[in-house]
């Protein structure tokens, strides 16, 4: 089984600008997520989705969106980049229980830069 | 508020020695507790879930609401278990259904030769 791929792995940007990150889930999984990795922060999370449907929002500004496609692919944009938005986009799929969560399967993640 | 505190950045132990990785939360409800693990080079995976009350590679991990702790211990350890480890609590009360995690900064752990 393919695990979760996530393109693209690194981009350069600069502020001001925005950028799309897509995540494609292993085959099956309907729910996926996406959190931020910064070294000061450590791992936030973003978002989630299942079904096409946004389930749960992280605690950042509305620049930072997502959506889940109907083949459960799912990308995420943020626009107006600032420098600090400068992370590791990691992205995870799940086979999604309805009593609680499963096994997180991350990505590699998409590391962004912003100059 | 939902927060997972692990105390030490950094721990190096000997090869054979014991080791515990410590974790405290806080949170009001019943919380769903999980050790995550990433080795170098590789993608974050998950280790073990309390609910599972398994011994994955050795590992184990008590839920202690008392203490509100979950530390994640390994009587000998190898070299191999070199990696970056991070507490994750998953808010079942709040959240039913979802999948959110909120992750501890992590542990990073060196066994020496």
């Amino acid at each position: 089984k393919a695990g979760v791929t996530q393109t693209p792995r690194y981009l350069i940007k600069t502020r001001g600008q925005q950028v799309t990150l897509s995540c494609s889930p292993i085959s099956g999984h309907r729910s996926v997520s996406w959190y931020q990795q910064t070294p000061g922060q450590g791992l936030q999370f973003l978002f989630e989705y299942f079904s096409e449907t946004q389930r749960n929002k992280g605690n950042f500004p509305g620049r930072f969106s997502g959506r889940q496609f109907s083949n459960s692919r799912s990308e995420m944009n943020v626009s107006t980049l600032e420098l600090g938005d400068s992370a590791l986009y990691l992205c995870a799929s799940s086979l999604w229980a309805l009593l609680g969560p499963g096994e997180l399967f991350f990505g590699e993640g998409s590391r962004l830069t912003v100059l | 508020a939902q927060r997972v505190t692990q105390p030490e950045k950094l721990l190096s132990v000997f090869k054979g020695a014991p080791v515990e990785l410590k974790c405290n939360y806080s949170y009001s409800g019943s919380p769903e507790l999980f050790w995550y693990v990433q080795y170098s080079r590789q993608r974050l995976q998950l280790l073990l879930r309390h609910i599972s009350r398994e011994s994955i590679k050795g590992f184990t991990a008590d839920l202690n609401k008392g203490e509100t702790s979950f530390h994640l211990k390994k009587p000998f350890a190898q070299e191999e278990d070199s990696a970056m480890y991070y507490c994750a609590l998953s808010p079942l009360g709040d959240q039913g259904g979802s999948e959110k995690l909120v992750f501890g900064k992590g542990t990073k752990l060196t066994v020496n030769p």
